[in-house]
């Protein structure tokens, strides 16, 4: 049984333009959710996270948006540069561990 | 945040052997986690490496096929034993650090 979600395994979008990830929890005891970026042949990186009292985080050209009641968040990146090209995932915590989604593959064009 | 060497990179290994896995952070950690991603899947947690007390693992993982040693605080390895083509997959270490959480690279191992 998945508990977090990413239904989009690929999306493409224009320089320029928003990418819209999103990623949807079934697990109702999870209270912070995280994003990641990987490369090829490299280890995820943090990219962001919310905390479940917050249901908004920016950092830049990231915001990271919570609906608890929907048990869902999305990662919107304005504006999406080539650089942003790589698999995204999603990850939520109640405690130390990390429940990882599948990723989505964002590939932003010139 | 901190720093994680983790070798070997990648590997073609034998069905039958076993790989160890290394990753050294350059500060102390209490805790260590252990991933798998297998080819299209998600990252998948192995087992916690506490340093100075036998690992926790997950539902589906044991001690006797990942064997993890956490000999000090900036230092784990895991082991893959008795290796068969199912294991090929990117095996990652991850320390907490701050907001998030830092990985290795990631050890590509391909089991033939």
């Amino acid at each position: 049984d998945q508990q977090v979600k990413q239904n989009s395994p690929s999306l493409s979008v224009q320089e320029g333009r928003i990418s819209i990830l999103n990623c949807d929890y079934t697990n109702s005891m999870f209270d912070y959710f995280l994003w990641y970026k990987k490369y090829p042949a490299e280890g995820p990186t943090f990219l962001i996270s919310i905390s479940s009292i917050k249901d908004k985080n920016e950092d830049g050209r990231f915001t990271v948006f919570l609906n608890k009641s929907a048990k869902h968040l999305s990662l919107h990146i304005v504006p999406s540069q080539p650089g942003d090209s790589a698999v995204y995932f999603c990850a939520a915590s109640g405690s130390e561990k990390l429940v990882f989604g599948k990723g989505t593959k964002l590939t932003v064009n010139p | 945040s901190a720093v994680i060497s983790q070798k070997p990179s990648r590997d073609i290994c034998q069905r039958g052997t076993s790989l160890t896995i290394q990753c050294q952070v350059d500060s102390q950690v209490t805790m260590m986690f252990w991933y798998r991603q297998q080819p299209g899947q998600s990252l998948t947690l192995i087992a916690t490496a506490n340093q100075g007390s036998e690992a926790t693992y997950e539902s589906g993982f044991v001690i006797d096929k990942f064997p993890i040693s956490r000999p000090n605080l900036t230092f784990s390895t895991l082991t893959v034993s008795n290796m068969s083509p199912e294991d090929s997959s990117i095996y990652l270490c991850s320390v907490p650090t701050g907001e998030g959480y830092t990985f290795g690279s990631g050890t590509r191992l391909t089991v033939v």
